[in-house]
């Protein structure tokens, strides 16, 4: 049962545009959220995160808009670079209304390619 | 300040063996988190512990799977009997916990079941 899912498999931006990544979410319950970053045989960097109380968090390049009536959040990512080329993880979780926890959800992830 | 130490990088076991893979948390992290990536699929939650303390298991194999995180030493994952289908990264991730959310991953041991 996949609560966490990341529709597009793949996305291509050229240097310099933005990219923007999606993901959409089943369970109401979850009220954080997390982006990681996944190089080849590494393992997952952590992005960015935003509470359910928010709307928007932002870190230099990165941002994270959350959208709970849909169910739905997206990293942007401005201006791409070459170096940002990764697969992005959506991850969440209910930290404050779980007997679980501090589990983290995740979906299958988005291969971003920053092409020159 | 080192991260999140696994070993070891990559196992290869033959059916019916025993795996046994390390996890050293952050520095100051006393929250441990075990997970798996299966090929083409994200990471899926196994167990949550804290010093000498299973606090969930709800994503662990019932039988052959097994974690603990000693008082003294690294966090360890056991897989009794390998099967193919074991073949998998295993993740372990730590956190200081405390109100903080964030979990912060090692670079995976690579379980290869032959």
């Amino acid at each position: 049962d996949q609560q966490v899912k990341q529709n597009s498999p793949s996305l291509s931006v050229q240097e310099g545009r933005i990219s923007i990544l999606n993901c959409d979410y089943t369970n109401s319950m979850f009220d954080y959220f997390l982006w990681y970053k996944k190089y080849p045989a590494e393992g997952p960097t952590f992005l960015i995160s935003i509470s359910s109380i928010k709307d928007k968090n932002e870190d230099g390049r990165f941002t994270v808009f959350l959208n709970k009536s849909a169910k739905h959040l997206s990293l942007h990512i401005v201006p791409s670079q070459p170096g940002d080329s990764a697969v992005y993880f959506c991850a969440a979780s209910t930290y404050a209304n779980s007997n679980s926890g501090y589990a983290l959800n995740f979906g299958k992830g988005t291969s971003l390619l920053v092409t020159p | 300040n080192a991260g999140v130490m696994q070993n070891p990088r990559h196992l290869v076991r033959r059916r019916g063996q025993e795996a046994r893979l390390r996890c050293s948390p952050m520095k100051g992290h006393s929250h441990v988190y075990w997970y798996r990536q299966l090929p083409e699929e994200g990471l899926k939650f196994m167990v949550y512990l804290q010093k000498e303390n299973i606090i969930d298991e709800s994503g662990m194999p019932k039988e052959r799977f097994s974690a603990e995180f000693p008082k003294e030493g690294p966090s360890i994952l056991r897989i009794q009997q390998v099967v193919r289908g074991d073949s998998a990264a295993y993740f372990c991730a730590s956190s200081p916990g405390a109100g903080v959310y964030e979990q912060y991953f090692g670079p995976g041991t690579r379980l290869t079941v032959t």
